[in-house]
């Protein structure tokens, strides 16, 4: 079946722009993450959503991040007035766990975002 | 506060050549996950295993196995007789319970960089 796709694949950008970034998870997953990985680094945790609501956002570095789920489906993830410092890679994740049990996330394939 | 530490940043070895990948980490819980990414530069993170804190026993895939030993919290990654499509990056990761919720968020480690010499 399909795996989680994002887009764009690759987005530049200039510092102080609006941008968003897409994830559509695999179908029927509830649960749905998105990490941001800087270069040679591991991925780092952003949000959670759990169905349409934020269920753990202590990983946004900061206002600027948002992100929504609002048919607990496709997630965006929207950052206002970028820097550069918010140059990586956007991952999302999505795995099949409900309420009260846990399972592997699926990683979709990033958004390379680059602000010059 | 979890941790994962991989201490190989990078790894070079000749194609049919063993390699281990080292992972030790740190939690406060008693239940857990761990897991292994494979990221071939492709950039996707492909997923390889997942194993709970109460199993300890090895696991072998193939040319893949794990070493699981609670009591020097670790989680060591071996393939057997490497292949040229084995480079990449791999990454261990812990899970991190969220408050009120079954599910987990990751910490990764910073990865290991496997190249396979043909």
């Amino acid at each position: 079946g399909a795996g989680v796709s994002q887009t764009p694949s690759n987005k530049v950008t200039e510092k102080g722009k609006y941008v968003e970034l897409r994830c559509d998870p695999i179908s029927g997953h509830t649960a749905l993450y998105w990490y941001r990985q800087s270069l040679g680094q591991g991925p780092e945790f952003l949000i959670y959503f759990q169905g349409t609501g934020a269920a753990d956002d202590s990983g946004l570095p900061n206002d600027r991040f948002f992100a929504v789920r609002p048919e607990g489906s496709v997630s965006t993830l929207k950052i206002q007035r970028t820097e550069r410092g918010d140059s990586a890679v956007y991952l999302c994740a999505s795995s099949s766990s409900g309420w009260g049990n846990s399972d592997t996330q699926y990683f979709g394939p990033g958004t390379r975002l680059t602000v010059l | 506060a979890q941790k994962v530490t991989q201490a190989q940043t990078e790894i070079s070895v000749v194609e049919k050549e063993d390699v281990t990948l080292d992972c030790v980490y740190e939690t406060r819980d008693t239940t857990y996950y761990l897991f292994w990414y494979k990221q071939p530069p492709s950039g996707e993170l492909v997923f390889l295993i997942r194993r709970n804190s109460f199993d300890e026993q090895n696991e072998i895939s193939g040319r893949y196995s794990w070493n699981f030993q609670k009591s020097t919290s670790s989680f060591n990654f071996t393939i057997t007789a490497s292949q040229v499509v084995d480079s990449a990056v791999y990454f261990c990761a812990l899970s991190d319970p969220i408050s009120n919720f079954g599910n987990e968020k990751l910490t990764f480690g910073t990865g290991t960089r496997l190249t396979i010499i043909p």
